[in-house]
């Protein structure tokens, strides 16, 4: 069974510094490997989605790589605004179907 | 409205009472999926649908009854629940069921059991 976890579990940055939130998998037999933003009171946002083949995507200051090998995902966020608070959630899909198992997420508080 | 909505918003109940849980796509979709969120667990996959038929039951109390009447509307009906399933529900849809197929989330049903 696919477990995965999310390291911190919450992280206070002052403004305009680079941060790195990480994700980690148990069953590296993934599809692709998901990155989510999550405001409060509200649902998920889909920010990055990795295939299994890829090693990482980005989308402006967002950088998500993928190590398939080690079970692990990381979440790059770059000059961090205070926009950028919000829980980050990343989610794994495995070969079968299309279920996500989801983990913990990590909350992040940008300071002006 | 566009995207996925979920109706109402916040719901208080009793555990005795029946109540349902209301999710629309407008985003033409064949795939719905409902989510808990609780406060000290990581987001768990409770049901899919894909074509109006449910593909995944993912060991859900019988309490929780979902309902698909057509690919744009997906219903969780609940009954004699539990304190400890106060949690955060959301619905989510994709275009399609597999492969890499984005789910899109609605808002969200707040819900507390007294």
């Amino acid at each position: 069974k696919q477990e995965v976890t999310q390291i911190p579990a919450a992280l206070s940055v002052p403004e305009g510094e680079n941060l790195v939130l990480n994700c980690s998998f148990t069953d590296s037999a993934i599809y692709n490997l998901q990155w989510f933003r999550q405001d409060p009171g509200k649902g998920l946002t889909s920010l990055l989605l990795i295939q299994s083949s890829q090693r990482e995507q980005t989308s402006g200051r967002l950088n998500a790589s993928l190590d398939k090998s080690s079970g692990r995902s990381t979440l790059y966020i770059a000059a961090s605004q205070p926009g950028d608070s919000a829980t980050y959630l990343c989610a794994a899909k495995n070969n079968a179907g299309n279920m996500l198992t989801f983990g913990g997420g990590t909350r992040l508080m940008v300071k002006p | 409205e566009t995207g996925v909505t979920q109706t109402p918003r916040h719901l208080v109940m009793g555990m005795t009472n029946k109540k349902s849980l209301k999710c629309e796509q407008h985003l033409g979709h064949n795939a719905m999926y409902w989510y808990k969120q609780s406060a000290k667990k990581p987001l768990e996959l409770m049901f899919v649908y894909s074509l109006e038929e449910r593909v995944e039951n993912n060991s859900v109390p019988s309490r929780f009854s979902p309902e698909c009447p057509n690919s744009s509307h997906l219903f969780l009906h609940l009954h004699t629940l539990q304190p400890e399933d106060s949690a955060l529900y959301l619905c989510a849809s994709s275009q399609g069921f597999g492969g890499s197929k984005t789910q899109y989330f609605g808002p969200g049903t707040r819900l507390l059991v007294l």
